[in-house]
């Protein structure tokens, strides 16, 4: 059973602190991704990662970076939180399928974040 | 890029009725169409998907059907129960890392 963990449930932060999000994943998955989720807009790829050290841009990347030093950890980090960065955070991991096609993603509990 | 509609965006049902809730795609490239359902407060979870080189699947009172002419799928719920209340995604691939999520549909089941 595949297992996506992320470190918080539940955040609360201040304009400007940087903010550390963490996901683990214990499945070997090469991809790594991170969302944000807001109502009416669905889930917007923030970052995703297909390999430890890579990292590629999705939609939204503005005020975001990652980390993955580790295969199985994909680090996002908010600089300097900006309230219109108050979301629910997932992440998600797949298999690097080698024909090129999508394998199913799965996701971790997510995070809500409130940056005051 | 690949840009996903989904609609409605709620929909209320009562039980025992069937359910349909439609997507449409950009990119006629797009491969791998998956439906996660999130129920409140957990995290999305896959309940079906299907490939381009399939029209229809079916997995009990799940079925999603699939017109690549047309560029759209959809989620089929039969006899719904109140359990099957949640929000549901759909999404489109065509590769490893490019997925683009529907904005969801609010499914609430009335006993």
């Amino acid at each position: 059973d595949v297992k996506v963990t992320q470190s918080s449930r539940y955040l609360v932060k201040r304009t400007g602190e940087k903010v550390f999000l963490e996901c683990v994943q214990d499945m070997d998955h090469e991809n790594m991704f991170w969302y944000r989720q807001d109502p009416g807009l669905g889930l917007r790829l923030i970052y995703f990662s297909y390999d430890v050290k890579m990292k590629e841009k999705g939609d939204i990347p503005e005020g975001y970076s990652v980390s993955r030093e580790k295969k199985e950890r994909f680090s996002l980090i908010l600089e300097s939180a900006s309230t219109n960065q108050t979301s629910m955070y997932l992440c998600a991991s797949s298999l690097w399928s080698r024909g090129g096609a999508q394998e199913t993603q799965y996701f971790g509990p997510g995070t809500r974040l409130l940056v005051l | 890029g690949e840009n996903v509609e989904q609609h409605p965006s709620t929909l209320s049902v009562q039980e025992g009725d069937s359910a349909v809730i439609k997507c449409t795609y950009s990119d006629s490239a797009s491969n791998y169409f998956p439906w996660y359902k999130q129920e409140l407060g957990k995290r999305p979870q896959l309940i079906i998907d299907i490939r381009s080189n399939v029209g229809e699947k079916k997995d009990q009172r799940i079925a999603v059907t699939l017109n690549k002419t047309a560029k759209h799928f959809s989620l089929h719920i039969t006899e719904t129960q109140p359990e099957d209340s949640a929000v549901y995604f759909c999404a489109a691939s065509r590769s490893n890392n490019d997925m683009r999520f529907g904005a969801g549909t609010r499914l609430t089941v009335k006993p």
